[in-house]
């Protein structure tokens, strides 16, 4: 069984500041995807970044950069220069190769404040 | 700008109705994903087409719930009867596989049953 795990339900940090969001997970499978998805009050689920398990280069999309662990499963977001809106709920999600289903972790409520 | 799209926005009905709700996923995406969002449950996936055909519908309860792919432009999940419980946020998503495999996300059903 797969598991996602988002210990901070709630972040809030001003404008301009960098912030870390947390995840952890637990597969049993080598061959896997992670990913961050944004979910701004729109409600509309937006990819922010995705990391293959094999590489071990850490993803990066602008603002936006991953410390992906592999030996301790931890998978953060780092968001730089924060934005107003970048205020949404974020979830970690995991997949494992050959399949489709994607595990979600609880989210992290994320406000900015200016 | 290709998106997914999803009808109805909004939906109240009382329980015991039927409830349908569609998605018009990109075009040239051979994968759809029927997620539920809910404040306990967090985001789980409810079912999923590749090419039409349905690959996994394990988390949807099997005696009121039913998804159909009546064409690759169109898919549907249907609710007969509807009970309070189901009341919940409903996304559909699709994706390309083996191309990046990304899901994109329609803006989501927001469904209460009264």
């Amino acid at each position: 069984a797969q598991t996602v795990t988002q210990s901070q339900p709630e972040m809030s940090v001003q404008e301009a500041e960098t912030v870390t969001l947390s995840c952890t997970y637990d597969t049993s499978e080598n061959n896997y995807y992670l990913f961050w998805y944004k979910q701004p009050p729109s409600r509309q689920m937006i990819l922010v970044i995705r990391q293959e398990a094999y590489k071990q280069q850490n993803a990066t999309e602008n603002r936006f950069s991953v410390n992906f662990q592999k030996a301790a499963k931890s998978f953060s977001l780092k968001i730089s220069d924060s934005q107003l809106g970048d205020t949404a709920m974020y979830f970690c999600a995991l997949r494992r190769g050959g399949a489709q289903k994607l595990v979600f972790g609880q989210g992290t409520r994320l406000t900015i404040n200016p | 700008d290709a998106r997914v799209t999803q009808t109805p926005r909004h939906k109240v009905t009382e329980m015991g109705q039927e409830v349908t709700m569609r998605c018009q996923p990109i075009l040239g995406h051979n994968t759809v994903f029927w997620y539920r969002q809910t404040m306990m449950q967090g985001l789980e996936l409810l079912a999923y087409f590749r090419n039409r055909a349905p690959l996994d519908d394990s988390g949807m309860p099997k005696d009121r719930f039913s998804a159909e792919m009546p064409d690759a432009t169109l898919a549907t999940l249907k609710i007969q009867p509807s009970e309070p419980r189901d009341s919940a946020v409903y996304f559909c998503a699709s994706g390309l596989v083996r191309v990046r495999d990304e899901q994109f996300f329609g803006p989501g059903t927001r469904l209460t049953v009264l």
